[in-house]
């Protein structure tokens, strides 16, 4: 069983640029959330994909935008990088509930905008 | 809206020293609470969840909905708990985890 992967491990853009991050799910998963850390702060809820669909989005902008994949892989993209976009970017994948699954957390991928 | 509150940036303890990382949460209805833990260098991983009721590595957490709170506990901390601890919650029938903003465990020999 394979765990949850991302790629890149760090990237370095520049503000107003876009950017794709990916995520790869454990072996089995049908569900991906994506959240974002910033510096000193807990993980915020970005959206959730089920079976290829937005299935729930958190407080974030239309620039912040994702896509699963047949495979259940997933990206994360981010149009018109703001400085604040600056963060650890984590994926977590789950078997879809209810109950509450349990969600297996990648190790992030580290953007900085300049 | 939904609210994790943890207010302890950093504790610190004496191994063998009884642990208490607080936690209190808003949310109008019934969500269900967890911890999560994240060792150095180690991805962010659960620890436990108050509807499994179950003891993770000695630690034990209960909700009182009373109080809106559902503080970790450990009876004896070790030097490998040493960690960052996050309390989240979600929706019953739902899967947005909604994360407090976490606390440092420090336990010192």
């Amino acid at each position: 069983e394979t765990g949850v992967t991302q790629s890149p491990t760090h990237l370095i853009k520049t503000r107003g640029q876009q950017v794709t991050l990916r995520c790869s799910s454990q072996s089995g998963h049908n569900t991906v959330s994506w959240y974002q850390q910033a510096l000193g702060q807990g993980p915020q809820f970005i959206f959730q994909y089920y079976r290829e669909e937005e299935n729930g989005r958190g407080n974030f902008p239309p620039r912040f935008s994702g896509l699963q994949f047949p495979n259940y892989s997933s990206e994360l993209n981010v149009n018109a990088l703001e400085l604040d976009d600056s963060a650890l970017y984590l994926c977590a994948s789950s078997l879809e509930g209810p109950p509450q699954e349990t969600q297996y957390f990648g190790p992030g991928t580290r953007l900085l905008v300049l | 809206a939904q609210r994790v509150t943890q207010p302890e940036k950093l504790l610190s303890v004496f191994k063998g020293a009884p642990v208490e990382l607080k936690c209190n949460y808003s949310y109008s209805g019934s969500p269900e609470l967890f911890w999560y833990v994240q060792y150095s260098r180690q991805r962010l991983q659960l620890l436990l969840r108050h509807i499994s009721r179950e003891s993770i590595k000695g630690f034990t957490a209960d909700l009182n909905k009373g109080e809106t709170s559902f503080h970790l506990k450990k009876p004896f901390a070790q030097e490998e708990d040493s960690a960052m601890y996050y309390c989240a919650l979600s929706p019953l029938r739902g899967n947005k985890l909604t994360f407090g903003t976490g606390t440092q465990l420090k336990v010192e020999l």
